[in-house]
């Protein structure tokens, strides 16, 4: 499955939102009704830190200006105010079936 | 607190082996899958491999399906990667990961701090 991400680059204003899109070249809806997407954040410098699993669920700690939507092949990320400890690059993956894959990253920044 | 802790990366050269090891604390190992993601220098993040709970089942990124292998103690709360012919193009990060989800992948929730691997003569 080839997750496409889009932007590549995103520069924005501090408290100014933000939305970062990902596509999947196949259905990740599971036979359980979940779907499949995850989000994550690398900091620079750091590892990757979960934000969003199956699609739309926040995982622990993560600041409620982080939200993700969608489902079937078109995937959405959104931070309703961003903040300095948001820069760094953003990536989709889908955990449906192996070869898990991710989307090439989208890098944050402020302008 | 839950944490993964990355050993035994360096330096090796082309067709030489490496074992990396991941420890995980703060949590029963027994419960979780656990997966292996690289990230070579100044790319994107690329998965390496799955181990289940108990083993029983190893999946693989095409590119290492016989030159690596997955395998787990859960006595020794670790999970391993034996990496052998390698190549210029392993060289990477290894990050070793906790698996959300019993009988699906949910997310990978707990990230180590990465193990350095270069391959070169």
């Amino acid at each position: 499955i080839v997750m496409t991400q889009s932007p590549l680059s995103l520069s924005v204003i501090p408290g100014e939102p933000a939305s970062i899109s990902c596509r999947s070249s196949q259905s990740l809806l599971q036979n359980t009704g979940h779907t499949q997407l995850v989000w994550f954040l690398q900091r620079p410098g750091q590892s990757p830190q979960l934000l969003i699993y199956l699609g739309s669920n926040r995982a622990s700690g993560v600041p409620d200006r982080f939200s993700g939507s969608g489902s079937g092949t078109d995937f959405t990320l959104k931070i309703s105010r961003v903040e300095a400890e948001d820069v760094g690059i953003y990536y989709c993956m889908q955990a449906l079936q192996t070869p898990i894959t991710f989307g090439q990253g989208t890098r944050l920044d402020f302008k | 607190e839950a944490q993964l802790v990355e050993s035994g990366g360096g330096l090796v050269r082309p067709g030489g082996s490496l074992r990396l090891s991941c420890g995980a604390s703060g949590f029963s190992m027994t419960t979780y899958a656990m997966t292996w993601v690289r990230q070579a220098p100044g790319r994107g993040l690329e998965w390496v491999a799955n181990i289940k709970q108990d083993g029983s089942e190893k999946y693989y990124v095409d590119s290492v399906e016989g030159r690596f292998t997955i395998s787990r103690d859960n006595a020794r709360k670790s999970v391993y990667l034996q990496m052998n012919s390698l190549r210029a193009e392993d060289t990477a990060v290894y990050y070793c990961a906790r698996i959300l989800g019993v009988y699906t992948i949910d997310a990978f929730d707990i990230w180590g701090q990465g193990t350095t691997v270069t391959v070169s003569s």
